[in-house]
This record gives C-alpha cells, sequence and structure tokens, in this order.
C-alpha cells in the first residue's frame, strides 16, 4: 500500500540526522492539515496535525510548520531513524473535503 | 495494529462485475471513511459515515455507494467495475464526525480488476 505516482520525490537521510518533507496545498480556505506516514503495504498512519491558526505544532520528535501566506507545509523529523523509512504525505481538509499529497518517499540510511 | 479491519484482504474480479469491501471500525468509532488509493492518483477521499448517516462526501463515483449499519460497521459497493477501479480501498475510522482529528486506517483491500 503506497501513495506512490510514477515520480514520486525522494529524500534521503543518514540515520541521526534531522530531515525536513515539504508539501505544497492548493485550497487558500483549507483549515486543518494532517501529515502521514505509510509504511510498505500497510495503511497510511496518523503522524501530527495542525489547524490553520497555528504556526507550528510539535509532536515526539516531529514538528510541522505552516506557512498560509505561500500554501506550504513541512515535516521535520529529529534524529531520523531507520523505523522512520517510509512514504509520508500531507492531507488538507475542506469543509470536511480531504484531499491528499501525492507523498514523499524518505530513505534512511543506516 | 489500528483496530480496524477490513475484508477481503485481497480480490480479485472481472470487468462489468460488483463486488462489497467490508470495514469494522475501531470501538467506540463512530464515523467511518472510505478511500482509494491508485498508483496513478494517489489518495482519494471517497465517502464518510458518521453513527450512520452519510456525512461527507468526495470523489466517489456513482456507480460506488456506501453504507453504515447500525452495529457501525460499513460496507463499500463497487458497480459495474472498469480496469481503472483497480485500487487499493482504505477504511479509516474516528471518534468524531466533523474530519478532523486522528483517523486510524485499516490495512486495506487489493482490488484487481482483469
Amino acid at each position: 500500500g503506497e501513495s506512490v505516482g510514477l515520480h514520486l520525490p525522494t529524500l534521503s537521510v543518514q540515520e541521526g540526522d534531522n530531515s525536513i518533507i515539504n508539501c505544497a496545498y492548493s485550497n487558500s480556505a483549507s483549515d486543518y492539515f494532517i501529515w502521514y506516514k505509510q509504511e510498505s503495504g500497510k495503511g497510511p498512519q496518523f503522524i501530527i496535525d495542525i489547524r490553520s491558526n497555528m504556526d507550528k505544532r510539535q509532536g515526539q520528535r516531529v514538528t510541522v510548520l505552516l506557512n498560509k501566506t505561500v500554501k506550504h507545509l513541512s515535516l521535520q523529523i529529529a534524529a531520523t531513524q531507520p523505523g522512520d523509512s517510509a512514504v509520508y504525505f500531507c492531507a488538507e481538509n475542506t469543509f470536511n473535503d480531504m484531499r491528499f499529497g501525492a507523498g514523499t518517499r524518505l530513505t534512511v540510511k543506516p | 495494529d489500528s483496530g480496524v479491519t477490513q475484508t477481503p484482504k485481497h480480490l480479485i474480479t472481472a470487468t462489468g462485475q460488483r463486488v462489497t469491501l467490508r470495514c469494522s471500525p475501531r470501538s467506540g468509532d463512530l464515523s467511518v471513511y472510505w478511500y482509494q488509493q491508485s498508483l496513478d492518483q494517489g489518495l482519494q477521499f471517497l465517502i464518510q459515515y458518521y453513527n450512520g448517516e452519510e456525512r461527507a462526501k468526495g470523489n466517489i463515483l456513482e456507480r460506488f455507494s456506501a453504507q453504515q449499519f447500525p452495529d457501525l460497521h460499513s460496507e463499500l459497493n463497487l458497480s459495474s467495475l472498469e480496469l481503472g477501479d483497480s485500487a487499493l480501498y482504505f477504511c479509516a475510522s474516528s471518534v468524531v464526525g466533523t474530519g478532523l482529528g486522528e483517523q486510524f486506517f485499516g490495512p486495506g483491500t487489493r482490488l484487481t480488476v482483469l
């Protein structure tokens, strides 16, 4: 189960480094955003969310930044581990309509 | 394990046929969402039910329909199947009905239309 298109962006990082995954969203009226992680053969897994009235939200080892001016969302993963290897995609919610980005494949090298 | 179950895991059928996918949400969750994930279009939201009633509709084709039963399990019916319907179909559940907040995804049903 992978949210991959033919040209899925990839990010390769060394174990222990920080990772930054970016997402451009489309609708300026979107008021809620989520980052998902999807490992091969599995369903998406919720990582962190943020509402449009916030610029930043932190979780355990993850931080989401929201820039509404340029409609940009980023996910920062601190001290990336091999278990973080997966496809990551963002989702935007507008009036209960959820739209998903294509995703970025993160590969963590030991 | 998210607590959401989906059956069957794999389904192979022919064009023109009709299939039913089943989803059981996590205990206590009232909302069920259906998603389609294909290689060329990524993950797409199809439809949401909350406590038995349709709550939100996404890119669901008229050939597709869903329902949520009194025990809160849900079924997605796909009819007049076409080759392009081949995809992974995910069900997710959540406590709230707004579409906000954490959704828990099932393992998916892989549909292959030949």
